[in-house]
């Protein structure tokens, strides 16, 4: 079964701290996607990675940079956290290409993120 | 123009009943529309989707109907179960282009 796996399901940080939110998938994908979902706001796409190496900021990039070194981890990073970025953070990855199954993402559980 | 607006943001069905989740667009480029399901403590996962060369697609007890001309789609859950109780997310695309999201609708199916 494919998976995506983000390693901190809950995480309490304090305003001004450094976050790394991990993500890795073992699908060979090499679309990977930052996502922020907050109550009546739906999915709203902070950075995504074509490849490794390759970053696009998304929506909303401000307050976050990402990481790809490697084809099956993409990592978030909020630089200095704010209480504004207390949210619930998916990662996502995608297959390439054109077919028809090309633009089905697959999620991990989720880090739900507290700023205090 | 890149948007997509879903409805309603709750809703509440009795078992065996019918939910429908409502969901418009503006961008006619778009040529793809899935839906997804949350659970809990989940993330989202693709529930059903349709492109528009049809009107409606049919998975088990979940319809999609899409109206081209009105720029609309929706989501039929037919017999719904408790079991059905989730947040339902809409979405548009162009081609393998960028998902764009409605803002979710939290369905409670009441046994």
């Amino acid at each position: 079964d494919v998976k995506v796996t983000q390693s901190s399901r809950y995480l309490v940080k304090r305003t001004g701290e450094k976050v790394f939110l991990e993500c890795v998938q073992d699908m060979d994908h090499e679309n990977m996607f930052w996502y922020r979902q907050d109550p009546g706001l739906g999915l709203r796409l902070i950075y995504f990675s074509y490849d490794v190496k390759m970053k696009e900021k998304g929506d909303i990039p401000e307050g976050y940079s990402v990481s790809r070194e490697k084809k099956e981890r993409f990592s978030l990073i909020l630089e200095s956290a704010s209480t504004n970025q207390t949210s619930m953070y998916l990662c996502a990855s995608r297959a390439p290409g054109i077919h028809s199954g090309a633009n089905v993402l697959t999620f991990g559980a989720g880090s739900r993120l507290t700023v205090l | 123009q890149q948007q997509v607006k879903q409805s309603p943001q709750s809703l509440i069905v009795q078992k065996g009943g019918i939910s429908i989740i409502n969901c418009a667009y503006e961008n006619t480029a778009f040529d793809y529309f899935p839906w997804y399901q949350q659970f809990p403590g989940k993330g989202p996962a693709l529930l059903i989707a349709i492109r528009p060369d049809v009107s409606e697609k049919k998975e088990g007890r979940f319809t999609i109907s899409f109206n081209k001309s009105a720029k609309q789609f929706s989501l039929h859950i037919m017999d719904s179960q408790p079991g059905d109780s989730a947040t339902y997310f809409c979405a548009a695309s162009r081609s393998n282009y960028q998902l764009i999201w409605g803002a979710g609708t939290k369905l409670i199916i009441k046994p």
